[in-house]
């Protein structure tokens, strides 16, 4: 099956600085969406790309859809302690109605 | 909206026990899912549906049967529960496979 692969594994970093992280795939996809998932919750949307090359931010996230359409970046500016979770890129590929998840990114944010 | 709900929240299994995970949602959408997830991984396919009537398999979709009678109902059934089945379960739903998925609060499964 479709393998997305997420790095880093994990990330513990100091309040206040910046994250970055990213997620490619073996096959091209048409969307990509960044979720975060705190403990013992379901994922929530955080961002949502349409197009190769797009970038979009929500506060202090920006993400984008690389141009190759087999990646995808997300980056965290200026984190606070509530940003601890797992970060998961997810999306379709251009064939078909599944949909996938990457590995994960687990943030630790220390204050 | 109560969106995504599910349940139960918490269940216990014998091994060879069947039993069946509720999912509905109120939001009218065609496409819904049922993830698993284990320990320090992500989130893998069980079953999918693009609307009432028309399920498809997913990428684990083996010990696992899924129906949809109705656009707003998606259960889960497990046969013959298997340790292996031990697990979170999430249900999502969306308007169609490329837009956004709203997940519910999950069902953390244990068979014994």
């Amino acid at each position: 099956g479709q393998q997305l692969n997420q790095s880093p594994q994990s990330m513990f970093i100091q309040e206040g600085e910046d994250v970055s992280m990213n997620c490619t795939s073996s096959s091209i996809f048409n969307t990509w969406l960044w979720y975060k998932q705190d403990p013992g919750e379901g994922p929530v949307l955080l961002i949502a790309l349409y197009k190769a090359g797009e970038l979009t931010s929500n506060g202090r996230l920006t993400a984008q859809f690389g141009i190759t359409r087999k990646d995808s970046f997300l980056n965290i500016s200026a984190s606070i302690p509530s940003d601890v979770g797992i970060y998961f890129c997810a999306g379709p590929p251009n064939t078909g109605n599944q949909f996938y998840f990457g590995t994960g990114t687990s943030l630790t944010v220390i204050p | 909206n109560a969106g995504v709900t599910q349940t139960p929240k918490f269940q216990v299994l014998k091994t060879g026990q069947s039993m069946t995970l509720q999912c509905a949602q109120d939001m009218n959408h065609e496409y819904m899912s049922w993830y698993r997830q284990d320990p320090g991984m992500g989130l893998r396919l069980i079953h999918y549906s693009v609307g009432a009537g028309i399920t498809d398999q997913g990428e684990v979709p083996n010990g696992y049967n899924v129906s949809r009678s109705t656009t707003e109902d998606f259960p889960l059934r497990l046969l013959s529960a298997a340790p292996s089945q031990t697990s979170v379960y999430f249900c999502a739903s969306s308007n169609g496979n490329y837009n956004e998925q709203f997940f519910g609060p999950g069902t953390r499964l244990t068979v014994l």
